[in-house]
């Protein structure tokens, strides 16, 4: 089975400064797709970034970017120029090729924002 | 226009009660989840349905009943609820490509206290 791991529960990012948020996961496939989620405090789930394994571009979007390394089945987010609106939990979720049905999230890494 | 819809947004009940919660999406997607949100906020699967079929049951009290009258709802009925089922319950679809990636798209969440 596939497992996503957040190896940071808690972090913690002055404004206007960058942070990045670690996720490894374990997968036999070739073909899967990686995703952070937002939820903050509003608990509304909102897709920040995805990545298709077969791209070996890395994805951005506004601030937000990646760094996939697929031979180590790494998926980091980088956010850059924090704001006070960052702050969240971030959930990083794996999802097997076309045609797959189920995600898989890790436990989450709590984004505090400083101002 | 919202999307994913779920009512009731907050749901305070005693134990042994019987309640449901409703989904609705407007995104004419085809495969619709229910996730539980526990405490610590870990995000597990519950149930799956691809064209009012159901396609992931995890392993989950038969005290919960998902219903599908079409695609584009998902009901849950809880039966005899126990202090253990106070979580946030999201609702979410997909529209499941053979090839391409299967994005989620969560809908507000329900908070349910078991008092």
């Amino acid at each position: 089975a596939q497992t996503v791991t957040q190896s940071q529960p808690e972090m913690s990012v002055q404004e206007a400064e960058t942070v990045t948020l670690s996720c490894t996961y374990d997968t036999s496939e070739s073909d899967y797709y990686l995703f952070w989620y937002k939820q903050p405090p509003s608990r509304q789930m909102i897709l920040v970034i995805r990545q298709e394994a077969y791209k070996q571009q890395n994805a951005t979007e506004n601030r937000f970017s990646v760094n996939f390394q697929k031979a180590a089945k790494s998926f980091s987010l980088k956010i850059s120029d924090s704001q006070l609106g960052d702050a969240a939990m971030y959930f990083c979720a794996y999802g097997a090729g076309a045609g797959s049905y189920q995600l898989t999230f890790g436990k989450g890494t709590k984004l505090s924002v400083i101002p | 226009d919202t999307a994913v819809s779920q009512t009731p947004k907050y749901l305070v009940t005693q134990m042994g009660n019987d309640k449901s919660i409703k989904c609705e999406q407007n995104l004419g997607h085809d495969t619709m989840y229910w996730y539980k949100q526990d405490s610590k906020k870990f995000l597990k699967i519950m149930f799956s349905y691809n064209n009012k079929e159901l396609i992931i049951n995890e392993t989950v009290p038969n005290r919960f009943s998902p219903k599908s009258p079409d695609k584009a709802h998902l009901n849950l009925h809880i039966n005899s609820l126990e202090l253990g089922d106070s979580a946030v319950y999201f609702c979410a679809s997909s529209q499941v490509l053979s090839s391409g990636v299967n994005e989620q798209f969560f809908g507000p969440g329900t908070r349910l206290t078991v008092l």
